[in-house]
């Protein structure tokens, strides 16, 4: 098992629906996720940080946890068409991150 | 305020040729990293470096050298480009290794080995 996993998508939600972005990893020592977005052509930008069970909310993001299944998700409320990018699931392991492969997500008009 | 900076933007080598990209970050961070992304691999280390004086090798090291210059630069050097090497580079920095390390990126190098 790849340690983590994303689908790659792409993922359709009409602007102003809910975009659910979901990411599975193995390592069960991960003690830190990350969420980036990553427009074509465009670095890696950092948008959510999570470290403990749960939800955190940032604005229209909120980023949710469950460390005994072994997933985190990212929802996004009210998309919008600059919401359409590709979205990167991170955690931390000895040597710094391990990146998911990304779900390309569109927000149609 | 920069955040990571990257020279160059662009760079087009003949096979065998060598280069150095050039990494730089303003955030006074201990730990700096470069990554390789290509389509349908995702981003994959090459080297970190943990702290000033310190680099490991990360997943992809093969072909590459890096030199941490001081706190703030983290270069990588091809020797002889290879094809296989075409890919979009990515430095990034963060506060440190472990922890929380939040990595902030750089604007990344696009490649091309001909």
């Amino acid at each position: 098992q790849k340690e983590v996993e994303q689908n790659s998508g792409p993922l359709s939600v009409p602007e102003g629906a809910i975009a659910s972005l979901n990411c599975t990893y193995s390592d069960r020592g991960s003690q830190s996720f990350f969420w980036y977005r990553q427009y074509s052509g465009k670095s890696p930008e950092l948008i959510m940080s999570i470290y403990s069970n749960g939800d955190k909310e940032d604005g229209r993001f909120t980023a949710q946890l469950n460390k005994a299944s072994q997933y985190v998700s990212l929802l996004i409320r009210d998309s919008q068409p600059s919401d359409s990018a590709t979205y990167l699931c991170a955690l931390t392991r000895a040597d710094g991150l391990t990146f998911g492969k990304g779900t390309h997500l569109i927000i149609q008009p | 305020n920069a955040g990571v900076t990257q020279t160059p933007k662009f760079q087009v080598l003949k096979t065998g040729q060598s280069m150095t990209l050039q990494c730089a970050q303003d955030m006074n961070h201990n730990s700096m990293y470069w990554y390789r992304q290509d389509p349908g691999m995702g981003l994959r280390l090459i080297y970190y470096s943990a702290s000033e004086g310190t680099t490991d090798k990360g997943e992809v090291p093969n072909g590459y050298n890096v030199s941490r210059l001081n706190k703030r630069e983290f270069s990588l050097r091809l020797e002889s480009a290879a094809p296989s090497q075409t890919s979009v580079y990515f430095c990034a920095s963060s506060d440190s290794l472990a922890g929380y390390n939040e990595q902030f990126f750089g604007p990344g190098t696009r490649l091309t080995v001909l």
